[in-house]
């Protein structure tokens, strides 16, 4: 069974931290790794990485894929209050059903 | 573009009752997910549509939930009856094609509360 764990579960910082949560992952046919924003609301995508080691960013927010450890990093530097939200790790499996395996999340909250 | 359109977004039942959830997919996307969130967990698929064929329903209650996408464009879900355990946010989610390039658009979710 695929498995995509996330960490810390939660993480509270102060406006101008900069913070980095954790995804691994466990999956059989791994196709890509996407990042996702949730507030209070639908995800929202960030990003999707497929190859080692090539680091995809837009503006304070970069993630990187670790394709041989089985991990991704999301880096968000500079936080601001507007940052606060779940941030979802999920992975793209290949196969017939090319379904997507979501982690529990990180609930980050930025403080004034 | 106009996004993902899912209603209700709020429904409140007694357990043993039935409901219904529509979506209505991204223009042109050929692929439509459900998704079940529990609180505190990330969404779990339910199932998979390619136009209007299930490609992957291995995760969905098949003995309570249903789902539809008679004409491949919107769909329905539907559980009957609920339990309270089925308390949860219902995301549908689309996307262009199964090709692993494209990521999903997510609509707001039904949040239903079983009591």
């Amino acid at each position: 069974e695929d498995k995509v764990v996330q960490s810390p579960l939660s993480l509270v910082v102060h406006e101008g931290d900069t913070v980095t949560l954790n995804c691994s992952y466990e999956v059989t046919n791994f196709r890509s790794l996407l990042w996702y924003k949730q507030e209070k609301k639908a995800p929202t995508f960030l990003f999707m990485l497929t190859s080692s080691g090539i680091e995809k960013k837009s503006g304070r927010l970069s993630s990187i894929l670790d394709k041989k450890e089985l991990f991704s990093i999301l880096n968000i530097t500079a936080t601001q209050t507007g940052d606060s939200a779940v941030y979802l790790c999920a992975v793209l499996s290949s196969g017939s059903a090319r379904q997507l395996t979501f982690g529990s999340g990180t609930q980050l909250t930025v403080l004034p | 573009e106009a996004g993902v359109a899912q209603s209700p977004r709020y429904k409140i039942i007694e357990k043993r009752q039935s409901v219904a959830f529509w979506c209505n997919p991204i223009s042109g996307h050929a692929t439509l997910y459900w998704y079940q969130q529990i609180l505190g967990q990330g969404p779990k698929l339910l199932i998979q549509f390619q136009n209007n064929g299930v490609v992957d329903d291995s995760q969905l209650p098949k003995d309570r939930f249903s789902a539809e996408r008679l004409k491949g464009v919107d769909s329905t879900l539907k559980i009957q009856p609920a339990k309270l355990e089925d308390s949860a946010v219902y995301l549908c989610a689309s996307s262009p094609s199964r090709q692993i390039t494209y990521e999903q658009y997510f609509g707001p979710g039904t949040r239903l509360t079983v009591t």
